[in-house]
């Protein structure tokens, strides 16, 4: 079965350095998200990329982080000036529609900022 | 806006027991709802999904019905396995919105 695939699985960064999490979505799927989960608290939407343009951003999402598609496999997201509450697991998702159907997530990107 | 809520867990079992975590839903219109699992160290994995009222999501001895009428999409599995340990969440998602989770519930079952 198709998978999402992340990468790095772990990352331990400096406070204050970028860092880019990268992920490959399933090949058909079109459309693609990026949540995070704070250790032992709940799933949190941040992003959702549809077309080469940003569909919708949660509050959390700011000017610190940005995604992008650079070639016809991945979907990145840099967080840019990382600070301590940066730390948490990301997880990126695709789907083949945007209506209703299943998110396919990938293990994530367990985030350290030291 | 759409939410979730489930159970406050954690929630010990022994093997062999009856399953019941409590999911129910805010949200507008006819959202699609679904369960998900995240096994230790692992990623979040789509265990069941149900797109309309009065569906049933099954998979893996699992299953959930879509209840309009109470907004609840309780997940039930008639009989737990040492393996079924793991994080589960309900989900929302509504005509192409993101996906709102619920705050998850621990289920640790015990040999």
């Amino acid at each position: 079965e198709p998978e999402v695939t992340q990468t790095p699985s772990h990352q331990v960064t400096q406070m204050g350095q970028e860092v880019i999490l990268r992920c490959v979505p399933i090949s058909n799927h079109l459309y693609f998200y990026w949540y995070r989960q704070i250790l032992g608290q709940k799933v949190e939407f941040l992003v959702s990329f549809y077309n080469n343009e940003i569909s919708e951003k949660s509050e959390i999402f700011d000017d610190q982080f940005s995604v992008e598609r650079p070639d016809g496999s991945n979907f990145t997201l840099k967080i840019r000036s990382t600070k301590l509450e940066d730390s948490a697991m990301y997880f990126c998702a695709s789907s083949s529609e945007s209506s209703n159907q299943p998110q396919h997530f990938g293990d994530g990107t367990r985030l350290s900022i030291l | 806006g759409n939410s979730v809520t489930q159970m406050e867990g954690p929630v010990t079992l022994s093997e062999e027991a009856f399953l019941t975590i409590n999911c129910t839903y805010t949200a507008t219109g006819y959202p699609s709802l679904f369960w998900y699992v995240q096994y230790p160290g692992e990623g979040l994995q789509l265990l069941l999904k149900a797109t309309k009222a009065d569906d049933k999501g099954s998979n893996k001895g699992f299953e959930a019905t879509y209840r309009k009428e109470t907004t609840s999409f309780h997940l039930e599995k008639g009989s737990v396995q040492v393996s079924d340990s793991a994080v589960y969440f309900c989900a929302l998602t509504n005509y192409g919105q993101n996906f709102v989770f619920g705050p998850g519930t621990r289920l640790s079952v015990l040999p």
